[in-house]
Parts: structure tokens; sequence; C-alpha cells
């Protein structure tokens, strides 16, 4: 049984920093790339950022999160960070850590973290 | 707005069909798998259609999807009650290195 697991959602000032930390058990972790994904409150999904399996050449990132965010992986705890940096009002939203996969039918999702970025 | 263009409502009566469009480019949908996706508010969005028209396990098989060109479709047949949900397509666009998913297409079940 899959299981992906966010953590690290909070509420912080505009400016500020966050950690979102993403566990994943019941697959072998270090086969798979990980994407966040995050949806403001009423809106769309918005593919945030991708890691490859090997952790190599760092991470894409959309255009809304380059140069803020820094997506991470650490084998041994198998898991995955997006450490953000310089939120702002428009970085609220559902933070989804994902395995995904569009050719091959991978899809584990997590149930979400909430990141509130208000003074 | 989304770089993959869908239509924002779509509705129909209960046991007809509905047509679910999402237009993209040569370096997205034209050279990429397309994914669809449903999602009933407050909940995890659900893979629905992978490799443009693959059916996961468990996906009722009238829930189809097809690729031309730079356009992908998601055909719903025998809509239900149930069938009320936001559907979004996805896949990669490999000129800007990025995931994509649609704008999202409100399916309105009379």
């Amino acid at each position: 049984q899959v299981q992906v697991v966010e953590s690290g959602g909070g509420v912080v000032q505009p400016g500020g920093s966050l950690r979102l930390s993403c566990a994943a058990s019941g697959l072998t972790f270090s086969s798979y790339g990980m994407h966040w994904v995050r949806q403001a409150p009423g809106k769309g999904l918005e593919w945030v950022a991708f890691i490859r399996f090997d952790g190599k050449n760092g991470g894409l990132y959309a255009d809304s999160a380059k140069g803020r965010f820094t997506i991470s992986r650490d084998e041994s705890k198998k898991t995955v960070y997006l450490q953000m940096n310089s939120l702002g009002p428009d970085d609220t939203a559902v933070y989804y850590c994902a395995s995904l996969d569009w050719g091959g039918g991978l899809d584990y999702w997590g149930q979400g973290t909430l990141v509130a970025v208000s003074s | 707005q989304s770089v993959l263009t869908q239509p924002p409502s779509v509705s129909a009566a209960p046991g007809q069909k509905v047509t679910i469009s999402c237009s993209g480019s040569y370096s997205n949908i034209g050279n990429n798998f397309v994914a669809w996706y449903q999602q009933v508010p407050g909940t995890v969005p659900k893979l629905l259609i992978y490799d443009n028209n693959k059916r996961p396990s468990g996906i009722p098989d009238r829930f189809s999807g097809s690729k031309s060109g730079t356009s992908a479709t998601l055909d719903i047949t025998g809509l239900q009650t149930g069938d009320e949900a936001v559907y979004y397509c996805a896949t990669w666009d490999f000129g800007l290195s990025v995931g994509m998913f649609g704008g999202g297409t409100k399916l309105t079940v009379l």
C-alpha cells in the first residue's frame, strides 16, 4: 500500500519561509521522480516542481516557483522537501506531493498540506 | 491563465455524453502523453486517463480519452450525477521543461 504524507504547512507572514516535507512509503522511493502540485482556494491545479528519481540536475520549477522554491530529496528518509522562500499571498494553497507518470499511469498523491500566507 | 486551454464548464443530462477538450501546442500535447483527472471539491485528484487513452484499473469504460495533434479530448458517456466534478488535463512541456495542468472544466449533470 503506497502512502504519501505531506507535512510542514501552516500560517506564515508575507516574505517568510516554510519547508514542506513529503514522506513516501510502499514504493521503491529511489526509482521515482516526485512532484509538488498546489491548489489555491477555489482555483485549479498548478504544477509547482519536480525532482528526478536520482535527484540529479537539481529540480524543475514552474515560473511562479523559480528562484524562490527549492525541491530536494533524502533517500535515507524516503522524503522529498520543498523549501519555500519569499512567500506571498499568491502562494496560499494546498500543496500536494505526488508521484506521477502521465505516460505509465503511476499516480500517487498525498492528502495535501495547507500553506496560508497572511499577516 | 493556463497554457492548456479547457472550457470552463460543460453540462449534460444523465445518460447523455459529454466531451471536454484540452488545447495545447507542439511542445506539450503535441509531443507528450496526456492525462486526465477528476476532482470532486475537497478531495484529491483522481487519475482517469493516462498515456492519452489508457484507463487505470477501476476506471469504468464510460471514460475515454483521445489525442489528435495538439489537442486532447475526454469523453464521458452514460453520465451519472456522481460524475459532477472538475476535470483537468495534464501533460509535460518539453520546451519549457515544466509540467502543466489545464485550467479545469466543471461538469454539471443536469
